[in-house]
């Protein structure tokens, strides 16, 4: 069964600092999608990025980009200039075989500091 | 376009009974899925509807059910409540499989089963 892995329970990062999530995956798949999700204090959960994995080329979004190593399965999410709106639970999650089902990480709470 | 919506919001209900939720999604998508979000667990994925069929299914007992109507609502039913079904169970929708696509949550039923 596919897994996805997100280490850091918890990061902090200061108002206009950059701060990378990291995401592992495991899977025997060659086609296959990856995202990242925001969940902000009590509000809905929102697409943050998507990345193709037959697609070379890193997503980016505004100030949010992500490093897509398919050889490492990893798949970080880097927030430029990081705004107090940015402090949310990010989940990692990943899709693949026939059907696409996804399977999200524990996610990391992610807090903004002033 | 009206965001995804769900019913009830809150829910108090006792062991062993049994609950409904409902899900409305965006107009136009055919794919809609269920997660349950506990602050232990995490965000788990609990079956995706396409087009009225039962696409994928996590990894829940049997008293977990959902269905899809022709209009793409969907309700998912939990019978014979335990304690450990107190969550917040999140609906998603989006216009082709959502391992595949964007999915645009609802808000959520917060569950609590006393």
């Amino acid at each position: 069964a596919q897994t996805v892995t997100q280490s850091q329970p918890e990061m902090s990062v200061q108002e206009a600092e950059t701060v990378t999530l990291s995401c592992t995956y495991d899977t025997s798949e060659s086609d296959y999608y990856l995202f990242w999700y925001k969940q902000p204090p009590s509000r809905q959960m929102i697409l943050v990025i998507r990345q193709e994995a037959y697609k070379q080329q890193n997503a980016t979004e505004n100030r949010f980009s992500v490093n897509f190593q398919k050889a490492a399965k990893s798949f970080s999410l880097k927030i430029s200039d990081s705004q107090l709106g940015d402090a949310a639970m990010y989940f990692c999650a990943y899709s693949g075989g026939s059907n696409y089902k996804l399977t999200f990480g524990k996610g990391t709470l992610l807090t903004v500091n002033p | 376009k009206a965001g995804v919506t769900q019913t009830p919001r809150y829910l108090i209900k006792t062991r062993g009974q049994q609950v409904t939720l409902s899900c409305s999604p965006i107009s136009g998508h055919r794919s809609v899925s269920w997660y349950q979000q506990t602050p232990g667990q995490g965000l788990q994925f609990l079956f995706e509807y396409f087009s009225e069929t039962q696409r994928n299914k996590g990894n829940f007992p049997g008293r977990f059910s959902g269905r899809q109507f022709s209009n793409s609502r969907s309700e998912m039913n939990v019978s014979t409540l335990e304690l450990g079904d107190s969550a917040l169970y999140l609906c998603a929708s989006s216009l082709e499989l959502a391992g595949a696509d964007t999915q645009y949550f609802g808000p959520g039923t917060r569950l609590t089963v006393l």
